[in-house]
């Protein structure tokens, strides 16, 4: 069993629906990751948590720490979000385990 | 502000050829790492550097070596590639500051795609 589990693995939307994205994971850690890989390749982080909630323009992210647990949260989907979103903990100071990522299409 | 940045954006090898990657950031962070991605796994990490003249083991480190001669160059190296090595690999950064959560996020290259045939 994979230490940091996404679901879903892919995902087809209609643009402007609300679209979650789950992250369980097993280890403990001191923060949390989520980064949109692009198309063509490009990895970009979205937001750190160890933490609540963040907001940042259509996306939020959550984590509850006690559940071992968060979510992404894209509202008014957009082609443009089409991507794979990738969450990643922190388990040590250098050591980061990734999950497989979800990757999501967004159509117009 | 460049960021980071990996050279060269692709390569094909043969079975038992060399090369090096160089991965350059030029935002004077400490920490930097080099991963791989595979299809339906996770990037995985080969090893990393927590600064200049040092670096350490990650995940997958075997047929790699590397080199951090100076702070802002990580240069992962493979003496023999093997068809197994084909992949995409990813550089990354970092800064640390103790007790400064945001500092630990990383900075991405835009990926090496390496087919060994």
């Amino acid at each position: 069993k994979n230490e940091v589990e996404q679901s879903p693995q892919n995902l087809t939307a209609q643009e402007g629906e609300f679209i979650t994205i789950n992250c369980s994971y097993s280890v403990g850690i001191s923060a949390l990751h989520w980064l949109q890989q692009h198309p063509g390749g490009g990895i970009v982080s979205l937001f750190m948590l160890s933490s609540g909630k963040k907001k940042h323009g259509r996306l939020i992210a959550t984590i509850n720490i006690q559940e071992k647990h968060s979510s992404l949260h894209i509202t008014a989907s957009h082609p443009r979000d089409s991507a794979v979103y990738i969450c990643a903990v922190r388990s040590g100071t250098y050591k980061y385990i990734f999950g497989t990522g979800t990757r999501l299409k967004v159509l117009a | 502000n460049a960021g980071v940045t990996q050279t060269p954006k692709f390569r094909v090898l043969k079975t038992g050829q060399s090369m090096t990657l160089l991965c350059a950031q030029d935002m004077n962070h400490e920490y930097m790492y080099w991963y791989r991605q595979d299809p339906g796994m996770g990037l995985r990490l080969i090893h990393y550097s927590v600064g200049e003249g040092t670096t350490a083991k990650g995940e997958v480190p075997d047929g790699y070596n590397v080199s951090r001669l100076k702070k802002q160059n990580f240069l992962l190296g493979l003496e023999s590639a093997a068809p197994s090595q084909t992949s995409v690999y990813f550089c990354a950064s970092s800064y640390f500051r103790q007790g400064v959560l945001y500092s630990y996020e990383q900075y991405f290259g835009p990926g090496t795609r390496l087919t060994v045939t």
